[in-house]
């Protein structure tokens, strides 16, 4: 039973598309999270969400918008894809000063 | 701010020891350090919470110098699973992980 699952795995979309992913825990965390790792492996985050609020909102676009339904759920929003989207995103979990758990990835490919 | 890790880079022979370091010009509350395969999502190693504080797992064991402001993580005896880019992230207060750009570790027979 995958503690983070992440989907859809691989994702290619023509510019200007609007996409989603999709991230559920079940570990019982808290806290979730959304990184973009690019082509040299920098892993930035981009928003967290702790008990349903938002508590932290990177500068990023405002075409990329996290929604979270409930506690278990995080999922990302990216309207009018552009190529510099592409790169692989990290959903991630924690509770308190515990060590982050990462989904396995989801690689988006903005063609 | 983003931690500053270094070696960008490490080549090692199997049994070989290796120190990874991270520093911050910011005050740090805490340091992580994860290692991420090839393909892979990155998996915690550990984290330390208190100035001076080291921690051991296995093989490979960190400390925290909060004066510093940084965090080094050894690798003794190095075994092929050990090969891996490792990031640090560092948190300063309830914010999340900024993560450093990553060491790369390759480890030879």
């Amino acid at each position: 039973d995958t503690a983070v699952s992440q989907t859809p795995k691989y994702l290619v979309t023509q510019m200007g598309n609007d996409k989603s992913i999709k991230c559920e825990q079940n570990l019982g965390h808290d806290t979730m999270y959304w990184y973009k790792q690019d082509s040299k492996k920098f892993l930035k985050i981009m928003f967290s969400y702790n008990n349903k609020e938002l508590i932290i909102n990177e500068t990023v676009p405002n075409r990329f918008s996290p929604k979270s339904p409930d506690k278990a759920h995080l999922n990302l929003h990216i309207n009018s894809l552009e190529l510099g989207d592409s790169a692989v995103y990290f959903c991630a979990s924690s509770q308190g000063f515990s060590g982050y758990t990462f989904g396995s990835g989801t690689r988006l490919t903005v063609v | 701010q983003q931690p500053v890790q270094s070696p960008q880079a490490v080549i090692l022979r199997e049994g070989e020891d290796a120190v990874i370091n991270c520093s911050s010009s910011k005050a740090l509350y805490s340091v992580h350090w994860y290692r991420q395969k090839h393909g892979e999502a990155p998996v915690f190693l550990m984290i330390l919470l208190k100035g001076g504080e080291q921690k051991g797992h296995e093989k490979i064991s960190a400390s925290f110098n909060e004066k510093k402001q940084q965090s080094s993580l050894y690798l003794t005896a190095s075994q092929l699973s050990y090969s891996g880019t490792y990031f640090c992230g560092t948190m300063r207060g309830a914010d999340g992980l900024t993560f450093g750009k990553g060491t790369h570790l390759i480890i030879q027979p």
